[in-house]
């Protein structure tokens, strides 16, 4: 069965400094999508970058960067140079084979918070 | 396009009322998914759509909850009858076959 997991519940960073937010999951399939969402106090999820399993490099965009490690099944999202405003919860999230239905599932999250 | 769209924003009700939340995909997007989120359980996936056909609904907590997309851009969840371990956010998604899903704003419901 698949399942994600996110062992950080909270984690503090210094406004400007770099941050990596752990994910890993498990999953028997051979293609499937890795997904960051962030979720700011206002409650919407808003969705920051995807990895596909067949794709060779890391995603990124702009400072947000996903570290694809396949063997390990990790999939840990770096923020460069935090904001005030990267402050939220993080979500980290895996789409199943179409093929099988396409399920997406998500994890428990992380709260991020940026000091100024 | 104008994004997902939630109705109602906030729902407030009396236990044992029914409750429909609704759900306007993005045009064209083929895949729907309902979550609910609460502190305890954070985002469980209750039921997915692909086509209009339902895929998985082994998420839904019991029967009191169904779901349907009556067309290829509208869904309900329906709540009947409400209990007040039932309030959450609801949110709603949709997507292409395999990218990202597009959520959105929710529907914070609350059952007293």
């Amino acid at each position: 069965a698949q399942k994600i997991t996110q062992t950080q519940p909270g984690m503090f960073v210094q406004e400007k400094e770099a941050v990596t937010l752990d994910c890993t999951y498990d999953t028997s399939d051979q293609s499937y999508g890795l997904f960051w969402y962030k979720q700011p106090s206002s409650g919407e999820m808003i969705f920051l970058i995807y990895q596909g399993s067949y794709d060779e490099q890391n995603a990124t965009e702009g400072r947000y960067s996903l570290n694809f490690q396949k063997a390990r099944k990790s999939a840990n999202l770096v923020i460069s140079a935090s904001q005030l405003g990267d402050s939220a919860m993080y979500f980290c999230a895996m789409r199943e084979d179409p093929r099988r239905g396409g399920k997406l599932i998500f994890g428990q999250g992380t709260e991020l918070s940026v000091k100024p | 396009d104008a994004g997902v769209i939630q109705s109602p924003r906030h729902e407030v009700t009396e236990m044992g009322q029914e409750v429909t939340l609704r759900c306007k995909l993005i045009s064209g997007h083929n895949s729907l998914f309902w979550y609910r989120q609460t502190m305890m359980r954070g985002l469980e996936l209750l039921i997915y759509f692909n086509n209009n056909v339902p895929i998985d609904d082994s998420g839904m907590p019991e029967d009191r909850f169904s779901a349907k997309m009556p067309n290829a851009s509208f869904s309900t969840l329906k709540i009947q009858p409400s209990e007040p371990r039932d309030s959450a956010v609801y949110f709603c998604a949709s997507s292409l076959r395999d990218t990202e899903a597009f959520f959105g704003q929710g529907t914070r419901l609350t059952v007293v």
